[in-house]
C-alpha cells in the first residue's frame, strides 16, 4: 500500500481530448507534486501544490493545470491532448518540501 | 534550470558483485533523495542526505552525498536478484528534480 492513491489507474484519450487526473494524498502529508515519466526516463517535474496554491512549476505548457482541495488531495488536468502527452503520471507526497516523496502508483494515459 | 545527471545509465552483474551509481547536480543542493523503482512500479523512497560529506548506510546499501552538496552515490555491496531496478538520485532546492536514473539487472 504506497498510502498515495491515484485514479484512474488507466487512461485511454484521443488527440485533442481534456483528461483529469486524481491523488489523494498519504494521511499526515500537506504537499502534493506531479511528475510525468516516459518510458525509460526518470520523473519529470510538473508542478507542487501546497495550502492549495501552486508553488513550484517545471518547464510544461499551461495546457498542464492543476488544483489542491482543502483537504489536500489534488487533481491534474490535461488540456488539448497530443500524442506525445502518453505517460505515466505519477503523483506525490511529502510534508513539506524537503522530505522524502510517497509516490502513488501512477495513472498510464495513452493517448491516440 | 537545475540538472541532475547519472551514470551509469545501464549497469547487468552476476549476483554477488558490487554496484555503484554515480549522480551529479548542476547546482549546490539542499538534500539529495534516492528512489527506487522496480519495473512496472512506482518510485520508493529510499533515503534523504542532507550534510557535506554525509554518509548513511541501510544494510547492503551505502549512500555518499559530496563535500560540495553537488554529487551523490549508491553503492551496493554483494548484488542480490531482489535488488533488480532502477535507481534515481533526487536533488532538492524545494523542487525534486530527478536524473535519468541507472537500471540494474543482476543475474542468479
Amino acid at each position: 500500500d504506497a498510502g498515495v492513491t491515484q485514479s484512474p489507474t488507466h487512461l485511454i484519450k484521443t488527440r485533442g481530448q481534456q483528461v483529469t487526473l486524481r491523488c489523494s494524498p498519504k494521511s499526515g502529508h500537506d504537499t502534493v507534486s506531479w511528475y510525468q515519466q516516459a518510458l525509460g526516463q526518470g520523473p519529470q517535474f510538473i508542478f507542487q501544490y501546497y495550502e492549495e496554491e501552486e508553488r513550484q512549476r517545471g518547464n510544461f505548457p499551461d495546457r498542464f493545470s492543476g488544483h489542491q482541495f482543502p483537504n489536500y488531495s489534488s487533481e491534474l488536468n490535461v488540456n488539448a491532448l497530443l500524442l506525445g502527452d502518453s505517460a505515466l503520471y505519477l503523483c506525490a507526497s511529502s510534508f513539506e518540501v524537503n522530505y522524502g516523496y510517497t509516490f502513488g502508483s501512477g495513472t498510464r494515459l495513452t493517448v491516440v | 534550470g537545475q540538472q541532475v545527471m547519472q551514470i551509469p545509465q545501464y549497469q547487468h552483474v552476476q549476483e554477488g558483485e558490487d554496484f555503484t551509481t554515480y549522480c551529479n547536480s548542476s547546482t549546490t543542493l539542499s538534500n539529495i533523495q534516492w528512489y527506487k523503482q522496480r519495473p512496472g512500479g512506482h518510485p520508493v523512497f529510499l533515503i534523504q542526505l542532507v550534510k557535506s560529506g554525509e554518509v548513511k548506510k541501510q544494510k547492503r546499501l551505502t549512500f555518499q552525498f559530496g563535500e560540495a552538496k553537488k554529487n551523490s552515490s549508491l553503492h551496493i555491496t554483494a548484488t542480490q536478484t531482489t535488488d533488480v531496478g532502477t535507481y534515481f538520485c533526487a536533488g532538492s532546492n524545494y523542487k525534486l528534480t530527478f536524473g535519468k536514473g541507472t537500471l540494474l539487472t543482476v543475474n542468479p
